[in-house]
């Protein structure tokens, strides 16, 4: 299947600082990315949805200054947690899709990104 | 309200028995419904999607079946083994065939050798 790569696998960081994570499709054109959180034992819960050159659709009660999102090219898109809070931190998770083949295709995911913020 | 439950205890079974999960919803319509499965600290895997006119898929030993009256899927592995042992979550297409899968919380299978 194909495949998408998602870094950092993990970071620490420090309160208030920004942290970014990046999720590439290696061999496929993600027109559409998707981006998730996941907490301990719960499901992965959409945080918003990216098509390519255009802003981003977060979902409701995402706060979309505070979790930057970045799809400039069909192969790469930024996810920012911007001044981060030890609430933030989580599993982060993205998923990317080729819709130019028809929007039930299949979704591929990344490794996730484990944040804690200290 | 809308809701994907999936069974939240853990299930355990003995080497080379059949695993049987279930996924039941309320409140959606789904075009489809997809299964994946999540290792620890790993992002889910895609394994099977089955469509609203379809009863059943098969994939090796992985069988899903899909009943949209009683708004339930099963997923069957057949002759597990201690490597199926992993969170398995059902998927479904919310926005009524745009695919922005939804998530169920995931059901832990533990596969005893």
């Amino acid at each position: 299947g194909a495949v998408v790569s998602q870094h950092p696998s993990w970071v620490i960081c420090k309160s208030g600082t920004s942290v970014k994570i990046e999720c590439r499709s290696l061999d496929f054109q993600a027109t559409t990315m998707f981006w998730y959180r996941q907490f301990p034992k719960q499901s992965l819960m959409l945080m918003a949805t990216s098509n390519e050159g255009s802003k981003a659709t977060y979902e409701q009660g995402v706060e979309k200054d505070k979790f930057l999102i970045n799809h400039a090219s069909l192969t790469l898109s930024t996810l920012t947690v911007t001044s981060a809070h030890p609430e933030d931190s989580s599993f982060y998770i993205c998923s990317a899709q080729d819709r130019n083949l028809g929007s039930n295709t299949e979704a591929f995911f990344g490794q996730g990104t484990r944040l804690t913020v200290v | 309200s809308q809701k994907i439950e999936q069974n939240s205890e853990a299930l355990n079974i003995q080497e080379g028995k059949t695993a049987t999960l279930t996924c039941n919803y309320t409140n959606y319509s789904p075009a489809y419904l997809q299964w994946y499965r999540q290792d620890p600290g790993r992002g889910p895997v895609f394994l099977l999607l089955i469509r609203e006119n379809e009863k059943e898929k098969r994939k090796e030993r992985l069988k899903v079946t899909f009943d949209t009256t009683l708004k339930q899927s099963l997923f069957h592995i057949t002759a597990s083994q201690p490597a199926d042992s992993a969170t398995y979550l059902c998927a479904l297409d919310a926005s009524g065939g745009s695919y922005i899968p939804t998530f169920g919380r995931g059901t832990s299978l533990i596969v005893h050798p």
